[in-house]
């Protein structure tokens, strides 16, 4: 099946301790995107990726990296740096040939302990 | 991107249609109506999208007024399986930089 896939779903981290989020689509799609929503809060744009080897920050970069080596593939890396890192991380790509819309993976739980 | 406005909450009886409405009284000619649930703990679901004209897919049916400031969208048999929260967003098409402003959304409930 075709499709944005994000894990883990549910993840545990250390105080001090970076952390991996994987994504990964098989949609052919040239964008891709990360963002994070807060309990009861909208999304948030953390960086976003058009090409490969191309990435911009969005709205919330500190803390955060992202590679783009792969067209299927973006990861995103919490850093130690980050101050609140517990939250709900979404991945996204684009379809450019259906009106740009955006679509979404299942999405990664965070937790700092 | 334009402001939208939805109800807080809506009830729906299984089975029934379900009609959601959106204000968007500010939008541009070149912005979009798109329509996006979320059930919890997961990932935005994508529904719908226009610019103008109505539109059908397999999930809804998307109505927009002629003057383009509100619109609705239409579950035409509600099931269990729709309770989410929908949000209704406004964006040009061919922006780069996937900014999505969901707002505080429509949290629909279907009932047996």
């Amino acid at each position: 099946d075709g499709g944005i896939t994000q894990s883990p779903k549910y993840l545990f981290r250390k105080e001090g301790q970076n952390v991996t989020l994987s994504c990964e689509q098989n949609l052919n799609h040239d964008a891709m995107y990360w963002y994070r929503q807060d309990p009861g809060q909208g999304l948030r744009l953390i960086y976003y990726s058009q090409i490969v080897n191309d990435f911009q920050k969005g709205d919330i970069a500190e803390g955060y990296s992202v590679s783009r080596e792969k067209k299927e593939s973006f990861p995103l890396t919490v850093t130690s740096a980050q101050k609140n890192p517990t939250a709900f991380y979404l991945c996204a790509s684009k379809d450019a040939n259906s009106g740009n819309t955006i679509y979404f993976g299942e999405g990664s739980w965070l937790t700092v302990v | 991107d334009a402001k939208t406005t939805q109800p807080p909450s809506m009830d729906c009886a299984e089975g029934r249609a379900a009609n959601l409405p959106c204000n968007h009284s500010t939008i541009s000619g070149n912005e979009y109506v798109y329509w996006y649930r979320q059930i919890h703990s997961q990932g935005p679901q994508y529904i719908i999208h226009g610019l103008k004209n109505n539109e059908t897919n397999e999930m809804a049916s998307l109505i927009i007024t002629e003057d383009r400031k509100s619109s609705t969208l239409i579950l035409p048999h509600a099931t269990l399986r729709d309770t989410a929260v929908y949000y209704c967003i406004v964006r040009v098409a061919h922006d780069s930089w996937g900014k999505l402003q969901f707002g505080a959304g429509t949290q629909v409930v279907v009932t047996p």
